[in-house]
């Protein structure tokens, strides 16, 4: 149990579109999502915690008009790369918890996303 | 949010047991120790949470001294599949808290 997943796994956009990433729980409610960006050997950053029927709250310094976050169901959240530029090129990264479970954050699979 | 250190790195043996010690000196009262498991562009993976004392489960086990300023992760037996990076979170997160990750430890087995 517990399954969260992520899509597209890979994409390549131009520089100057938009890309919309999709993150689903499959077998559980979660009223928190969490979305991350990693880049080559670092760290996951968090970049913002998406709440279902509200609006997400982003960590300092992340552009939220550039990072559209939706999280309209329990099950489904997205994030849109808006205006994407190569230095957006990353991996993107979800996660979810359910709302009966008491630890144990799950994570998707990831999105590597490169901007050309 | 407590802050954790980790060593950067750590090279191991296949069959050898592995301990990675991450030291998390102003955890609080309510925090739990967490600890997740990545694979190269993949999502982390949960491997196991504990409190205080000692907890196992199939995959490792994780020591946790009284004065809860530091744990170390057990994994017995690494094979090569068990090359990834190795992260250690300290919070709340059994009241939804969100989770902040450190630098980890990139564990390298060898045949």
């Amino acid at each position: 149990g517990a399954v969260v997943s992520q899509h597209p796994s890979w994409v390549i956009c131009k520089s100057g579109t938009s890309v919309k990433i999709e993150c689903r729980s499959l077998d559980f409610q979660a009223t928190t999502m969490f979305w991350y960006r990693q880049f080559p050997k670092q760290s996951l950053m968090l970049m913002a915690t998406s709440n279902e029927g509200s609006k997400a709250t982003y960590e300092q310094g992340v552009e939220k008009d550039k990072f559209l976050i939706n999280h309209a169901s329990l099950t489904l959240s997205t994030l849109t790369v808006t205006s994407a530029h190569p230095e957006d090129s990353s991996f993107y990264i979800c996660s979810a918890k359910r709302d009966s479970q008491n630890y144990g954050y799950t994570f998707g699979s990831g999105t590597r996303l490169t901007v050309v | 949010l407590a802050k954790t250190t980790q060593p950067i790195s750590m090279d191991s043996y296949e069959g050898q047991e592995v301990n990675i010690t991450c030291s998390h000196n102003n955890i609080a009262t309510n925090d739990y120790i967490t600890w997740y498991q990545q694979f190269p562009s993949q999502g982390p993976r949960f491997i196991i949470q504990g409190y205080k004392t000692k907890v196992t489960n199939e995959v490792a086990s994780l020591f946790i001294p009284a004065d809860r300023k530091s744990s170390t992760l057990s994994l017995p037996r690494v094979s090569l599949s068990d090359t990834a990076v190795y992260y250690c979170l300290v919070g709340i997160y059994n009241q939804g808290g969100k989770l902040i990750f450190g630098q980890g430890t990139e564990l390298s087995v060898k045949p």
